[in-house]
């Protein structure tokens, strides 16, 4: 799987759009971006995932860059509830290939 | 839907003595794994299984730990002798994988250890 890199932490006031990049510049084109999150003392949580066009859920949106070296998800208005480690992974679908490799991930904290 | 379960949600042991974490997955869903998440650190895979088989072990201790899914449902996760590193967090997860598509992983809410 490619490796990402992602910004240690950021701060978002309360109730605005909260942005968090990844960089994967080595991503191949079978390759998934994956975002979950982890709120304190829970297990990760999949919040939304795609592989070249952009995406929207419920929970937020994921922006692919054409070249598909660096994705940004965005949370459209923050709340305190989403203070969290943000994780965003890299990987091919399909059967034996469901591992998820984390990183260290962003701490992304919302502030009042 | 019922989530992914775990137990117990905390254990603390002395070094060298053994302990055992149980899973029990979302219904119907084929592929479950354990992660180990030590404090500051991203999850870590230890094991996946697909049913009642092993996908992926490579990053499983297997001197110290062990790990079956009996009848491709609940899981358990054992260690013995257990040391001071393997205080960490253990995560159950699993996922419904269909074709070629991409799965999505439900976590359960982790064992926290504490080896003394």
């Amino acid at each position: 799987d490619a490796k990402t890199t992602q910004p240690t932490s950021m701060d978002c006031a309360e109730g605005r759009a909260a942005n968090l990049p990844c960089n994967h510049s080595t991503i191949s084109g079978n390759e998934y971006v994956y975002w979950y999150r982890q709120i304190h003392s829970q297990g990760p949580q999949y919040i939304i995932h795609g592989l070249k066009n952009n995406e929207t859920n419920e929970m937020a949106s994921l922006i692919i860059t054409e070249d598909r070296k660096s994705s940004t998800l965005i949370l459209p208005h923050a709340t305190l509830r989403d203070t969290a480690v943000y994780y965003c992974i890299v990987r091919v679908a399909g059967f034996g290939n469901e591992k998820l490799t984390f990183g260290t991930g962003t701490r992304l904290t919302i502030i009042p | 839907e019922a989530g992914v379960a775990q137990s117990p949600r905390y254990k603390i042991i002395e070094k060298r003595q053994s302990v055992a974490f149980w899973c029990n997955p979302i219904s119907g869903h084929a592929t479950l794994y354990w992660y180990q998440q030590i404090l500051g650190q991203g999850p870590k895979l230890l094991i996946q299984f697909q049913n009642n088989g092993v996908v992926d072990d490579s990053q499983l201790p297997k001197d110290r730990f062990s790990a079956e899914r009996l009848k491709g449902v609940d899981s358990t996760l054992k260690i013995q002798p257990a040391k001071l590193e393997d205080s960490a967090v253990y995560l159950c997860a699993s996922s419904l994988v269909v074709g070629a598509g991409p799965g999505t992983q439900y976590f359960g809410p982790g064992t926290r250890l504490l080896v003394l």
